[in-house]
């Protein structure tokens, strides 16, 4: 069965600093890859998408991610993080024959402090 | 106005009761879905459906009924309420095919106590 693992539940960081945030899944085969944000009170907003190609994408909000097959991961990255990252991050994975059906991780709690 | 809108934003139901959450989109999406979040389990999907008519259980089906008579509108319905549906709800929807960008657009959440 396909799963999704976030390690980290909550992650503190100082503005400006950099942020990582892990994902790791397992499934079969390569499976389409996103990072979604969810702001206190409201929906989930895609960051980036990972489909083929490219393993270094390029999201909103100055984000990134990479897409490594031999560890099975795909970690989203942000050279220097505002106050306004303060959010909630959530990695989700869809077979490529499964289309919209995610499966979501738990989730990371970022705290930004000044 | 424009985007997907659920409704109500928040519902306190007792245990025994029906409850229906509305969820409602104007971009013609094909797909549509129903996740709820609930802490430590991230987002779990409840039913989806890829066109009016057509829906098909998620990963967490039992004790939710949906139906889409109309391409917009797809309502989530709880027929005897438990405390363990007391969750956050959230609509989403999509449009596959060529068009397909794989971003699922979500609404901002339907927050249901069960008491």
């Amino acid at each position: 069965a396909q799963s999704v693992t976030q390690p980290d539940i909550h992650i503190t960081v100082s503005e400006g600093a950099s942020l990582e945030l892990r994902c790791n899944y397992s499934y079969g085969a390569t499976p389409y890859l996103f990072w979604y944000v969810q702001s206190p009170g409201q929906g989930l907003q895609l960051l980036l998408k990972y489909f083929s190609g490219d393993t270094l994408v390029q999201g909103i909000k100055g984000f990134e991610a990479e897409f490594k097959r031999s560890q099975s991961s795909f970690n989203l990255r942000k050279p220097s993080v505002h106050w306004s990252d303060a959010a909630e991050y959530f990695c989700a994975v869809a077979g490529t024959d499964s289309w919209g059906k995610l499966q979501f991780g738990a989730g990371t709690q970022v705290v930004v402090t000044p | 106005d424009a985007g997907i809108t659920q409704s109500p934003r928040y519902k306190i139901t007792e245990t025994g009761r029906q409850v229906t959450l509305m969820c409602h989109q104007t971009w013609s999406h094909s797909y549509m879905f129903w996740y709820r979040q609930d802490l430590g389990h991230g987002l779990r999907l409840i039913y989806y459906s890829a066109a009016a008519d057509i829906t098909d259980k998620g990963e967490v089906p039992d004790g939710y009924v949906v139906s889409r008579s109309k391409t917009e509108n797809f309502p989530l319905t709880l027929e005897s309420a438990t405390r363990s549906q007391t969750s956050v709800y959230f609509c989403a929807s999509g449009l596959a095919g060529a068009s397909n960008t794989g971003e699922l657009f979500f609404g901002e959440g339907s927050r249901l106590t069960v008491l």
